[in-house]
Protein backbone atom coordinates (compact mmCIF):
# COMPACT_ATOMS: atom_id res chain seq x y z
CA UNK A 1 0.00 0.00 0.00
CA UNK A 2 1.29 3.26 -0.53
CA UNK A 3 1.68 6.26 1.63
CA UNK A 4 -1.01 9.42 1.27
CA UNK A 5 0.59 12.14 -0.47
CA UNK A 6 0.97 15.23 1.90
CA UNK A 7 3.10 18.61 1.63
CA UNK A 8 6.68 18.35 3.03
CA UNK A 9 6.35 21.44 4.59
CA UNK A 10 3.74 24.59 4.95
CA UNK A 11 4.43 28.11 6.65
CA UNK A 12 2.20 30.90 7.87
CA UNK A 13 2.58 33.73 9.89
CA UNK A 14 0.70 34.09 13.62
CA UNK A 15 -2.88 34.76 13.12
CA UNK A 16 -3.01 33.51 9.15
CA UNK A 17 -4.45 30.02 8.35
CA UNK A 18 -2.99 27.01 6.48
CA UNK A 19 -4.22 24.23 4.47
CA UNK A 20 -2.47 21.00 4.31
CA UNK A 21 -3.43 18.18 1.23
CA UNK A 22 -3.81 14.77 2.28
CA UNK A 23 -4.31 13.27 -1.36
CA UNK A 24 -4.88 9.15 -1.78
CA UNK A 25 -7.14 6.88 -4.06
CA UNK A 26 -11.05 5.73 -4.19
CA UNK A 27 -9.44 2.86 -1.77
CA UNK A 28 -8.24 4.84 0.97
CA UNK A 29 -9.43 8.48 1.47
CA UNK A 30 -11.47 8.40 -1.34
CA UNK A 31 -14.31 5.39 -0.52
CA UNK A 32 -14.31 6.08 3.57
CA UNK A 33 -14.65 8.75 6.01
CA UNK A 34 -12.22 6.96 8.36
CA UNK A 35 -10.03 9.81 7.67
CA UNK A 36 -8.08 11.56 10.83
CA UNK A 37 -5.34 14.36 11.15
CA UNK A 38 -2.31 13.65 14.31
CA UNK A 39 -0.13 16.46 15.61
CA UNK A 40 3.47 15.87 16.71
CA UNK A 41 5.49 17.80 18.63
CA UNK A 42 9.59 16.36 18.56
CA UNK A 43 9.67 13.87 21.08
CA UNK A 44 6.59 12.98 21.92
CA UNK A 45 3.66 10.50 20.67
CA UNK A 46 0.83 11.67 17.39
CA UNK A 47 -2.29 14.02 18.81
CA UNK A 48 -5.79 13.34 17.51
CA UNK A 49 -6.91 16.54 16.19
CA UNK A 50 -9.69 15.09 13.53
CA UNK A 51 -11.48 12.08 12.65
CA UNK A 52 -14.05 11.09 10.88
CA UNK A 53 -12.38 13.46 8.18
CA UNK A 54 -13.98 16.49 9.92
CA UNK A 55 -14.76 15.59 13.84
CA UNK A 56 -12.93 17.10 16.37
CA UNK A 57 -12.37 15.49 19.96
CA UNK A 58 -13.49 16.96 22.75
CA UNK A 59 -10.55 19.57 23.62
CA UNK A 60 -9.34 20.21 20.51
CA UNK A 61 -9.40 23.75 19.33
CA UNK A 62 -12.17 25.10 16.89
CA UNK A 63 -9.49 26.45 15.21
CA UNK A 64 -8.86 23.16 13.72
CA UNK A 65 -10.70 21.94 10.92
CA UNK A 66 -11.28 18.71 8.41
CA UNK A 67 -12.55 18.44 5.21
CA UNK A 68 -12.50 15.85 2.36
CA UNK A 69 -13.20 16.59 -1.52
CA UNK A 70 -12.86 13.24 -3.52
CA UNK A 71 -9.82 11.89 -3.02
CA UNK A 72 -8.04 14.58 -1.02
CA UNK A 73 -8.67 15.21 2.14
CA UNK A 74 -7.52 18.93 4.07
CA UNK A 75 -6.92 20.32 7.46
CA UNK A 76 -7.01 23.77 8.08
CA UNK A 77 -5.64 25.71 10.67
CA UNK A 78 -7.15 29.27 11.18
CA UNK A 79 -5.49 31.49 13.70
CA UNK A 80 -1.85 30.39 13.72
CA UNK A 81 -0.27 30.10 16.89
CA UNK A 82 3.62 29.62 18.04
CA UNK A 83 2.41 26.17 19.57
CA UNK A 84 0.47 24.83 16.31
CA UNK A 85 4.21 24.39 15.04
CA UNK A 86 4.80 20.97 14.80
CA UNK A 87 4.50 17.71 12.28
CA UNK A 88 0.74 16.85 11.12
CA UNK A 89 -0.07 13.56 9.57
CA UNK A 90 -3.25 12.29 8.03
CA UNK A 91 -4.35 8.96 7.99
CA UNK A 92 -7.68 6.53 6.22
CA UNK A 93 -8.64 3.24 6.71
CA UNK A 94 -8.77 1.12 3.36
CA UNK A 95 -9.95 -1.04 1.48
CA UNK A 96 -7.91 -4.23 2.27
CA UNK A 97 -8.96 -3.31 6.13
CA UNK A 98 -5.79 -2.22 6.64
CA UNK A 99 -4.64 1.53 7.53
CA UNK A 100 -2.17 4.00 6.03
CA UNK A 101 -0.66 7.09 6.71
CA UNK A 102 0.40 10.53 5.01
CA UNK A 103 4.27 10.91 5.02
CA UNK A 104 4.05 14.10 7.09
CA UNK A 105 3.90 17.89 7.07
CA UNK A 106 5.94 19.96 8.81
CA UNK A 107 4.26 23.17 9.94
CA UNK A 108 6.17 26.25 10.35
CA UNK A 109 4.91 29.17 12.15
CA UNK A 110 6.98 31.93 11.24
CA UNK B 1 -8.66 8.21 31.23
CA UNK B 2 -7.34 5.84 29.01
CA UNK B 3 -3.20 4.95 29.17
CA UNK B 4 -1.32 2.93 26.96
CA UNK B 5 2.54 2.07 28.13
CA UNK B 6 4.67 0.04 25.69
CA UNK B 7 7.21 -2.01 27.52
CA UNK B 8 10.40 -4.46 25.94
CA UNK B 9 13.89 -4.50 25.25
CA UNK B 10 15.44 -1.20 23.89
CA UNK B 11 18.28 -3.52 22.14
CA UNK B 12 17.49 -5.91 19.68
CA UNK B 13 20.30 -7.92 17.49
CA UNK B 14 19.77 -8.76 14.07
CA UNK B 15 18.04 -11.75 12.61
CA UNK B 16 16.29 -11.91 16.57
CA UNK B 17 13.29 -11.08 17.08
CA UNK B 18 11.37 -7.92 18.74
CA UNK B 19 8.83 -8.38 20.98
CA UNK B 20 7.12 -5.54 23.06
CA UNK B 21 4.25 -5.25 25.52
CA UNK B 22 1.30 -2.52 25.63
CA UNK B 23 -0.37 -2.53 28.96
CA UNK B 24 -3.55 -0.87 28.61
CA UNK B 25 -5.48 0.94 31.53
CA UNK B 26 -8.43 2.97 32.16
CA UNK B 27 -10.20 0.43 29.53
CA UNK B 28 -10.89 -3.09 28.91
CA UNK B 29 -9.48 -4.88 25.80
CA UNK B 30 -12.16 -7.15 25.93
CA UNK B 31 -14.63 -5.25 25.95
CA UNK B 32 -14.99 -4.24 22.17
CA UNK B 33 -15.36 -1.32 20.23
CA UNK B 34 -11.77 -0.83 19.44
CA UNK B 35 -8.70 -2.24 17.62
CA UNK B 36 -5.43 -2.18 19.15
CA UNK B 37 -2.73 -1.39 16.94
CA UNK B 38 0.77 -0.64 16.73
CA UNK B 39 2.82 2.01 14.85
CA UNK B 40 6.36 2.93 14.25
CA UNK B 41 8.32 5.50 13.42
CA UNK B 42 11.76 5.52 12.04
CA UNK B 43 14.16 8.14 13.05
CA UNK B 44 13.53 11.41 11.17
CA UNK B 45 10.63 9.67 9.56
CA UNK B 46 7.14 9.79 9.00
CA UNK B 47 4.24 7.00 10.85
CA UNK B 48 3.83 3.64 9.44
CA UNK B 49 1.01 1.24 10.49
CA UNK B 50 2.37 -2.07 11.33
CA UNK B 51 -1.03 -3.93 12.45
CA UNK B 52 -4.14 -4.58 14.51
CA UNK B 53 -5.79 -6.61 16.49
CA UNK B 54 -9.28 -6.85 17.81
CA UNK B 55 -10.17 -8.72 21.30
CA UNK B 56 -11.31 -11.77 19.81
CA UNK B 57 -8.15 -12.25 17.96
CA UNK B 58 -8.99 -11.31 14.90
CA UNK B 59 -5.73 -9.52 13.23
CA UNK B 60 -4.88 -6.88 10.15
CA UNK B 61 -1.47 -6.42 9.06
CA UNK B 62 0.57 -3.74 6.92
CA UNK B 63 1.37 -5.81 3.73
CA UNK B 64 4.99 -4.77 3.45
CA UNK B 65 5.56 -6.17 7.24
CA UNK B 66 2.82 -9.38 7.24
CA UNK B 67 5.06 -12.14 6.64
CA UNK B 68 7.06 -11.08 9.83
CA UNK B 69 4.66 -9.52 11.90
CA UNK B 70 2.46 -11.17 15.04
CA UNK B 71 -0.47 -9.43 17.17
CA UNK B 72 -1.73 -11.15 20.12
CA UNK B 73 -3.71 -10.60 23.06
CA UNK B 74 -3.83 -11.21 26.74
CA UNK B 75 -6.92 -10.20 28.04
CA UNK B 76 -6.32 -11.45 30.97
CA UNK B 77 -3.56 -9.41 32.20
CA UNK B 78 -5.52 -6.25 29.61
CA UNK B 79 -2.03 -6.56 27.32
CA UNK B 80 -1.65 -7.01 23.10
CA UNK B 81 1.81 -7.71 22.27
CA UNK B 82 4.06 -7.35 18.80
CA UNK B 83 6.49 -9.91 17.42
CA UNK B 84 8.42 -8.57 14.53
CA UNK B 85 11.03 -11.46 13.58
CA UNK B 86 13.94 -11.21 11.74
CA UNK B 87 14.53 -7.65 12.26
CA UNK B 88 17.35 -5.80 10.41
CA UNK B 89 18.31 -2.40 11.57
CA UNK B 90 16.16 -0.86 9.31
CA UNK B 91 13.54 -2.23 11.67
CA UNK B 92 15.16 0.90 14.78
CA UNK B 93 12.24 2.75 15.47
CA UNK B 94 9.63 4.06 17.97
CA UNK B 95 7.44 1.99 18.56
CA UNK B 96 3.74 3.54 19.39
CA UNK B 97 0.73 1.27 20.65
CA UNK B 98 -2.32 3.11 20.44
CA UNK B 99 -6.06 2.32 20.22
CA UNK B 100 -8.51 2.29 16.88
CA UNK B 101 -12.21 3.54 17.52
CA UNK B 102 -12.01 3.22 13.57
CA UNK B 103 -13.90 6.33 13.06
CA UNK B 104 -13.22 8.06 16.03
CA UNK B 105 -9.09 7.71 14.85
CA UNK B 106 -6.13 6.63 17.23
CA UNK B 107 -7.39 8.53 19.94
CA UNK B 108 -5.14 7.34 23.00
CA UNK B 109 -1.16 6.72 22.52
CA UNK B 110 1.60 5.41 24.35
CA UNK B 111 4.33 7.33 24.83
CA UNK B 112 6.75 5.46 22.58
CA UNK B 113 9.40 2.90 22.94
CA UNK B 114 12.89 3.51 21.08
CA UNK B 115 14.05 -0.20 20.00
CA UNK B 116 17.76 -0.41 18.38
CA UNK B 117 18.71 -3.28 15.90
CA UNK B 118 22.47 -3.44 16.48
CA UNK B 119 25.03 -6.30 17.28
Amino acid sequence: QSALTQPASVSGSPGQSITISCTGTSSDVGGYNYVSWYQQHPGKAPKLMIYDVSNRPSGVSNRFSGSKSGNTASLTVSGLQAEDEADYYCSSYTSTYTVVFGGGTKLTVL
Amino acid sequence: QVQLQESGPGLVKPSQTLSLTCTVSGDSISGGGYYWSWIRQHPGKGLEWIGYMYYSGNTHYNPSLKSRVTISVDTSKNQFSLKLSSVTAADTAVYFCARDGRVTGFDFWGQGTLVTVSS
